[in-house]
């Protein structure tokens, strides 16, 4: 199994749906996150869980509800989205918040709300 | 400021020729991890090399070796013998201890040309 895993890896939405991305990592990490990539941009932090504690939440518009029920596995739940929500979506895993640690990232969800 | 400055928005290499991807980054913390990873074409962040702010040695990892420059904050990527499928765009980034997320730059593209 390959250590950071989403699914799906491409969604399609209209404004009115709700949608949830899944990331499940297999690694034995404690620390789990969902960063944005939106076209010409850098990667954005969207927020970070420890132990299943959402420790950061980087002024994410609400139409975006994270949710993480073990250390395992975190979900983003989508609702009422705007076409510039159209983007890559990475989750990524750490041992913890070292410095030195390496965060290990899984394939994306490229989402296009239409 | 750009926490994480990478100049060469593309570069062409030759198959089988070494390349240097710049970085330059900005921070006051004496204590910090800077890191490569490659994206291809799929989406997914591949993690490449580390180098911690106290490492006496450049990182190496295979084909990969980072040339750390502290004191002109720089930390430049060095691909050995390029391959076509080295082909991709390569991001730079930074950790710092109270910060929970990597900060990235802007990237690069490279073209490995048979």
């Amino acid at each position: 199994e390959t250590g950071v895993t989403q699914t799906p890896r491409h969604l399609v939405m209209g404004m009115t749906n709700k949608k949830s991305l899944k990331c499940e990592q297999h690694l034995g990490h404690n620390a789990m996150y969902w960063y944005k990539q939106s076209a010409k941009k850098p990667l954005e932090l969207m927020f970070v869980y420890s132990l299943e504690e959402r420790v950061e939440n980087n002024s994410v518009p609400s139409r975006f509800s994270p949710e993480c029920p073990n250390s395992s596995h975190l979900f983003l739940h989508l609702h009422t989205l705007q076409p510039e929500d159209s983007a890559l979506y990475l989750c990524a895993s750490s041992p913890f918040f070292a410095s030195q640690e390496t965060q290990y990232f899984g394939p994306g969800t490229r989402l296009l709300v239409l | 400021a750009q926490k994480i400055t990478q100049t060469q928005p593309g570069m062409f290499v030759q198959e089988k020729e070494a390349v240097t991807l710049d970085c330059t980054y900005d921070t006051s913390d004496p204590s910090y991890g800077l890191f490569w990873y490659k994206q291809p074409s799929s989406g997914e962040m591949i993690f490449l090399i580390y180098q911690g702010s106290y490492d006496q040695q450049n990182a190496t990892e295979g084909r990969y070796s980072l040339n750390f420059q502290k004191a002109r904050k720089s930390a430049n990527l060095v691909i050995s013998a390029s391959q076509l499928g080295d082909s991709a765009m390569y991001f730079c980034a930074m950790r710092e201890p109270l910060r929970r997320a990597l900060t990235f730059g802007s990237g690069t593209r490279l073209q490995v040309q048979p």
